[in-house]
């Protein structure tokens, strides 16, 4: 099973700021098969990027995605006071999905 | 407009039983496959378990087969999950989702809760 591994765990930020979140899997993972969520408290996950680099529907340009094989990125250009969530990468394989442990990103 | 509606939720015993339902609109339901996804208070995500657009295909995660089972009726655009012998480790909210074909989840429903108490 594919393990993935997700740093840091907690990103102290300012609106503005630049966020960068890692996805690093235990083995190659195909982009095509990669996928990010935010999760903001009390509600469902909503998805944010497929295919490692698509954005989903209604989702602002200030997100992206980038990566291949073993390592993934979540970058938001500018932080928004909305932004201020936790984000999950995850992956599909050999009929199983799996989900790093998120990386929180909070307000310093 | 696609909105999965779980039900189902609630308080049982440790070993008792419960079947969660998802009520599916908005999309060619049999198209896709569906899946749960559960998340334990103050915790992570965790895939629990999927199942095909036509039901002839399932997939369950190490923590929970043999003990939960994943069933689909297309005619009522539904989408189950029968719990039993349920655990304290069980306790969670469980969230219905869309799979589309490249493995990711494109749309959640809202969340039903799971508490497993002796």
């Amino acid at each position: 099973e594919i393990v993935l591994t997700q740093s840091p765990g907690t990103l102290s930020l300012s609106p503005g700021e630049r966020a960068t979140l890692s996805c690093r899997a235990s083995q190659s993972v195909s982009s095509s098969y990669l996928a990010w969520y935010q999760q903001k408290p009390g509600q469902a996950p909503r998805l944010l990027i497929y295919g490692a680099s698509s954005r989903a529907t209604g989702i602002p340009d200030r997100f992206s995605g980038s990566g291949y094989g073993t390592d993934f990125t979540l970058t938001i250009s500018r932080l928004e006071p909305e932004d201020f969530a936790v984000y999950y990468c995850q992956q599909y394989g050999s009929s199983r999905f799996t989900f790093g442990p998120g990386t929180k990103v909070d307000f310093k | 407009e696609v909105q999965l509606l779980e039900s189902g939720g609630g308080l049982v015993q440790t070993g008792g039983s419960l079947r969660l339902s998802c009520a599916a609109s908005g999309f060619t339901f049999t198209t896709y496959a569906m899946s749960w996804v559960r998340q334990a208070p103050g915790k992570g995500l965790e895939w629990v378990s999927a199942i095909a657009g036509s039901g002839g295909s399932t997939d369950y995660a190490d923590s929970v087969k043999g003990r939960f089972t994943i069933s689909r009726d297309n005619s009522k655009n539904t989408v189950y999950l029968q719990m039993n012998s349920l655990r304290a480790e069980d306790t969670a909210v469980y969230y219905c989702a869309k799979v589309w074909s490249t493995g990711y989840f494109d749309y959640w429903g809202q969340g039903t809760p799971v508490t497993v108490s002796s």
